[in-house]
């Protein structure tokens, strides 16, 4: 089974630049959750979708993060313009939804690291 | 709003000992708790959960026990790997996986 997959692994911009980050779920997964985990500190909950609706995106910072779930499948995570406390690894995990999956399990990817100079 | 708390940054052990993590928690509501590990590069990957209703819960090397009174959790592991030497994170949800609530790490090395 293919697990979560992220693009791009890294990526360095200037402050006020743009950035987007991809992910891919393990395929029917219907929960995908975007977390930032800034150095030092443990992964904090962005926004989760259920299928292409969100649940959760209490902590997104919405004038200037924007995340969607086209389709229920892949998701993208946009930053516009981008801070210098922004830079932190970006995590995308899904899970099989509210009605499955094994006592609560996110599956991670492997992270796309953002700096911003 | 630090709901999980890991307040260990580092922990060092002799190959064969024992590793005992913590975790303490303020959110009663919280009804699962899991274990996650990461290496570096990597994302988190999961380790062992226990739910609310139970006090301890256990997998081969590793156990967890949960202290619902003193809003606390360990994680055991007996004996202690080099391979097991990653950085541990504890997380806490509230409504199966709902808004999982993470620690900020714990790193642990087992010294050969």
């Amino acid at each position: 089974e293919a697990g979560v997959a992220q693009s791009p692994r890294y990526k360095i911009i200037e402050k006020r630049q743009s950035v987007a980050f991809w992910c891919n779920p393990i395929s029917g997964h219907a929960t995908l959750y975007w977390y930032q985990q800034i150095l030092g500190q443990g992964p904090k909950l962005l926004i989760q979708f259920q299928n292409n609706g969100v649940v959760d995106d209490s902590q997104l910072p919405k004038d200037r993060f924007s995340a969607e779930r086209l389709k229920g499948v892949d998701s993208t995570l946009k930053i516009q313009p981008a801070k210098l406390e922004d830079s932190a690894v970006y995590l995308c995990a899904s899970s099989p939804g509210l009605a499955g999956g094994r006592s609560g399990e996110l599956f991670f990817g492997e992270g796309s690291r953002l700096t911003v100079l | 709003d630090q709901q999980v708390k890991q307040n260990s940054p580092s922990l060092s052990v002799q190959e064969g000992r024992i590793s005992i993590l913590n975790c303490d928690y303020t959110n009663s509501m919280f009804d699962y708790f899991l274990w996650y590990k990461k290496y570096p590069a990597e994302g988190p990957t999961f380790l062992i959960s226990i739910s609310s209703i139970k006090d301890k819960n256990e997998d081969g090397r590793f156990t967890v026990f949960l202290n619902k009174s003193a809003k606390h959790l360990s994680l055991h592991i007996v004996p202690s790997q080099p391979g097991d030497s990653a950085v541990y994170f504890c997380a806490a949800s509230g409504d199966y996986n709902n808004d999982m609530r993470f620690g900020a790490g714990t790193r642990l090395t087992v010294k050969p």
